[in-house]
């Protein structure tokens, strides 16, 4: 039951660089999510995505880049990564219907931007 | 717009004794409710969720939340701390009817042996 999983775990990258988190699920959820942790703002939404190849911005999109060619995979991309985007990146996915807005939370990505 | 709010940064309570951590709710409608924990080096992982019905909603590890409509509150509880409920754990509300989620800004719960 591998569930949700986010590689890297960690990564260091440079102001610049462009870098790509990775999410993949096995449950064909509908929707999936990409949240940003940060310390004293809680979780904020970057992206999300209903269905493949639909896909809308959250609370904070600005800088990230989001695709959804298949169901089971959500890749977030930093198209130049910023010092602002150190951050601990969490994937998450839901099933439509009663159990909406339960969501289940990959272990994270911490990326710090050096 | 949905919003919820956590009080209380960091909590600290006496192993064996009650636990209490607080959110409070701003929703148009009737509100759906959520808390979720997290543990060290984790992702979120859900609790509970009040819906409609009962006031007092049961979940997983024992935990149990009091919808108070008047005071606009959905606190978290358990009768008695264990040193592994140590965690920070997070409110939420839905956006308008859909599959989004606002989270409030977390507590961070320590269970003192």
């Amino acid at each position: 039951d591998a569930g949700i999983t986010q590689s890297p775990r960690y990564k260091i990258t440079e102001t610049g660089r462009q870098v790509t988190l990775m999410c993949h699920q096995t449950w064909s959820h509908s929707y999936m999510f990409w949240y940003r942790q940060d310390l004293g703002h809680g979780l904020r939404l970057i992206y999300y995505s209903a269905a493949a190849d639909i896909t809308d911005k959250g609370e904070v999109p600005d800088g990230y880049v989001v695709s959804r060619s298949k169901t089971e995979n959500f890749p977030l991309t930093l198209e130049s990564a910023t010092r602002s985007q150190t951050s601990v990146y969490f994937c998450a996915s839901s099933d439509a219907g009663f159990s909406k807005n339960i969501q289940y939370f990959g272990a994270g990505t911490r990326l710090s931007v050096l | 717009a949905q919003s919820v709010a956590q009080p209380e940064d960091q909590v600290n309570v006496a192993e064996g004794n009650p636990l209490t951590v607080k959110c409070t709710y701003s929703v148009s409608g009737n509100p759906y409710l959520f808390w979720y924990v997290q543990y060290p080096n984790r992702g979120l992982q859900f609790l509970l969720k009040y819906i409609t019905g009962d006031n007092l909603v049961k979940g997983s590890y024992g935990f149990e939340a009091e919808f108070n409509k008047s005071q606009t509150s959905f606190h978290l509880k358990k009768p008695s701390a264990l040193v592994s409920d140590s965690a920070l754990y997070f409110c939420a509300v839905p956006y308008f009817g859909n599959e989004k989620l606002t989270f409030g800004t977390g507590t961070r719960l320590t269970i003192i042996p």
